[in-house]
């Protein structure tokens, strides 16, 4: 069974940083490409990055380009995101996804998410 | 980037009724389009890729179909289990954006 389970969410005051881990099980890990996904109270879906399997293509949303850093560990079997310099505007529950494609992708398979709240 | 723009927002409807919700790409997207289900407090499903390709396990009450730059995910015939958030989501190229959802509800 494919499971994706996310940590690493809190508070955190606006500028400070957090990051977040995905632990992946049930499928080959280094098979796949991983995002990121995140969802603020209450809004939309947006997806926030996504790394290819050896790491070596990583490609984000606009808004958080030069702030967040997408990253994994295949022997680990583990997805991270690095945020930096968070705003407000970050605070969103973060989900982990399995991409079924490539850099373009749809996902088949979601963890639970993770809450990410910025605030003073 | 290719904006996502789903109608209605909002959809109230009786069990058993076919509902309809579209969704338009503002460039052509060929078929790489698909649409997710979330129900309240729930982590998003995917329903249909490939614009109309089901994923396995989906009711064969949901299709989706279009092409290009119009879309649409139809509910033959609405049951109670249906209330959700919808969206449908672009994935030919990164950045990967969603619709802004449609939120369905039972009259």
């Amino acid at each position: 069974e494919v499971q994706l389970v996310e940590s690493g969410g809190g508070l955190v005051q606006p500028g400070g940083s957090l990051r977040l881990s995905c632990a992946a099980s049930g499928f080959t890990f280094s098979s796949y490409w991983m995002s990121w996904v995140r969802q603020a109270p209450g809004k939309g879906l947006e997806w926030v990055a996504n790394i290819k399997q050896d790491g070596s293509e990583k490609y984000y949303v606009d808004s958080v380009k030069g702030r967040f850093t997408i990253s994994r560990d295949n022997a680990k079997n583990s997805l991270y995101l690095q945020m930096n310099s968070l705003r407000a505007e970050d605070t969103a529950v973060y989900y982990c996804a399995r991409d079924v494609w490539g850099s373009g992708s749809y996902w088949d398979y979601w963890g639970q998410g993770t809450l990410v709240t910025v605030s003073s | 980037d290719i904006q996502m723009t789903q109608s209605p927002s909002s959809l109230s409807a009786s069990v058993g009724d076919r509902v309809t919700i579209t969704c338009r790409a503002s460039q052509g997207i060929s078929n790489y389009l698909a649409w997710y289900q979330q129900k309240p407090g729930k982590v998003p499903k995917l329903l249909i890729y490939a614009a109309s390709t089901l994923q396995s396990g989906v009711p064969s009450r949901f299709s989706g179909s279009g092409s290009g730059t119009d879309f649409t995910l139809t509910i033959s015939s609405l049951q109670p289990e249906d209330v959700a958030t919808y969206y449908c989501q672009k994935y030919n190229s990164a950045p990967c954006s969603f619709g802004q959802g449609t939120k369905l509800e039972i009259k």
